[in-house]
């Protein structure tokens, strides 16, 4: 069965530093991964997704993610935090795109002025 | 901009009452879910369908029930709330097929049970 775990519940920056989240995934098959946000008292939105085609995946709000196959590794970036970065972050994964996602328990993102 | 709407967004309610929450989408999508979320943030899938009259329960075992007797709509129903079953609980749609896999999700309910 697929699983996903995300390193670090919380991760603080400054505004203007690099946003690093991390995602390491557990799937038999090709998988497809997701990075998703969430704002307080909001459902999830999603950021980014890879679906087997490139590597590198280009976000909304300046975010991206690389696919590493050799890591298992799925990790979220972005430049340069903005306050508004400040946020929930999940991770999840489907196998072929066919199951239900299965999420990581996510990262807090603080951005520090 | 997604089009997946649950009602209500928050409801506080007493022990043993009847409850259905409500969830929609205008997508047409085949696909739909519920997830339940604890305080710590973690998603748990309870239960899904992938058409109408198709259900399915997902890896968290769960009280409630939930029926699919037309694409857009999805309620979850709880026979008898318990406190135990205060938390978020999130709708999701998706498309069949591999090109557009990913999920909508409604803005989630809140329950609360006292």
């Amino acid at each position: 069965a697929q699983s996903v775990t995300q390193l670090g519940s919380h991760v603080s920056v400054s505004e203007g530093a690099l946003v690093l989240l991390r995602c390491n995934y557990s799937s038999s098959v090709p998988p497809y991964l997701f990075w998703y946000v969430q704002y307080p008292n909001q459902g999830l939105q999603l950021l980014l997704k890879y679906t087997s085609a490139a590597t590198l995946v280009k976000g909304i709000n300046g975010f991206e993610a690389e696919f590493k196959k050799s890591e298992t590794s799925f990790h979220l970036t972005k430049p340069s935090a903005h306050m508004s970065d400040a946020a929930e972050y999940f991770c999840a994964v489907s196998d072929f795109g066919n199951t239900p996602l299965v999420f990581g328990k996510g990262t807090r993102l603080s951005v520090i002025a | 901009e997604a089009d997946i709407y649950q009602t209500p967004r928050y409801l506080v309610i007493g022990t043993g009452k009847k409850i259905t929450l409500e969830c929609s989408q205008t997508m047409g999508h085949d696909k739909m879910y519920w997830y339940q979320q604890d305080p710590g943030m973690e998603l748990h899938l309870i239960h899904y369908s992938y058409g109408v009259n198709s259900t399915e329960k997902g890896d968290l075992s769960s009280e409630s029930t939930v029926s699919r007797i037309r694409t857009e709509h999805f309620p979850l129903t709880l026979e008898s709330a318990r406190p135990s079953h205060t938390s978020q609980y999130l709708c999701a749609s998706s498309a069949h097929g591999l090109k557009d896999t990913e999920a909508f999700f409604g803005q989630g309910t809140r329950l609360t049970v006292v």
